[in-house]
């Protein structure tokens, strides 16, 4: 079946940019998104990109999406406090209805 | 559009008892989901569907969990009768679509 895989946790310093990255296994995905969940709140979709596309820039995000190694990675420019949350990355397979597939997510930590 | 609607925002039961959680997807999308978020299992899909009709059940976790979706705007999940491992937080979700957008969630405390 499919699978998503992240790091638990990442920490970087305001200001600086993060990168938060993403395999997954399915070759017949056809868009992998990326959602934001701060505490105690919802899932809230950041960007999402469709499988023949290779970058997507959106403000002080930007998606890189490697299909051969079926690798997807989030960066976030000029990091702030407010971008401490848990990131999700998540796929959608060819023929799987709507049907999402999360990874386990990614605390991201902002230091001052 | 007000997003994805749930009730209550918060239960607290008692072992046994009936919980029922209602979802209002947004207007127009044809899929509606349910998910599950707990520390140790991260976020599990419970059950979708589309046009009102249920289409993978697979992730409910046993007959005590069932889930109606009676009309294109409402659903519920109903768990009877309740345990406290159903402590969890409930997400609903809909898209129309490549897109899908989450609920607040209900946190449920089981007793």
């Amino acid at each position: 079946g499919e699978d998503v895989e992240q790091s638990l946790f990442l920490s970087v310093r305001e200001g600086d940019s993060s990168v938060i990255n993403c395999t997954y296994t399915d070759s017949s995905s056809t868009y992998l998104y990326w959602y934001k969940q701060e505490p105690g709140a919802g899932l809230q979709l950041l960007t999402y990109i469709f499988s023949n596309m290779d970058m997507k820039q959106d403000q002080r995000l930007t998606v890189l999406l490697n299909k051969k190694d079926k690798h997807l990675s989030l960066r976030i420019a000029d990091t702030q406090t407010g971008d401490s949350a848990i990131y999700f990355c998540a796929e959608r397979s060819k023929g799987g209805g709507n049907k999402l597939t999360f990874g386990t997510g990614t605390q991201l930590k902002v230091e001052l | 559009d007000a997003g994805v609607i749930q009730s209550p925002r918060h239960e607290v039961t008692e072992m046994g008892q009936e919980v029922t959680l209602r979802c209002k997807p947004i207007s127009g999308h044809d899929y509606l989901f349910w998910y599950r978020q707990t520390m140790m299992r991260g976020l599990e899909l419970l059950i979708y569907f589309n046009n009102n009709v249920p289409i993978d059940d697979s992730g409910m976790p046993e007959d005590r969990f069932s889930a109606k979706m009676p009309n294109a705007s409402f659903s519920t999940l109903k768990i009877q009768p309740s345990e406290p491992r159903d402590s969890a937080v409930y997400f609903c979700a809909s898209s129309a679509r490549e897109t899908q957008y989450f609920g607040p969630g209900t946190r449920l405390l089981v007793l």
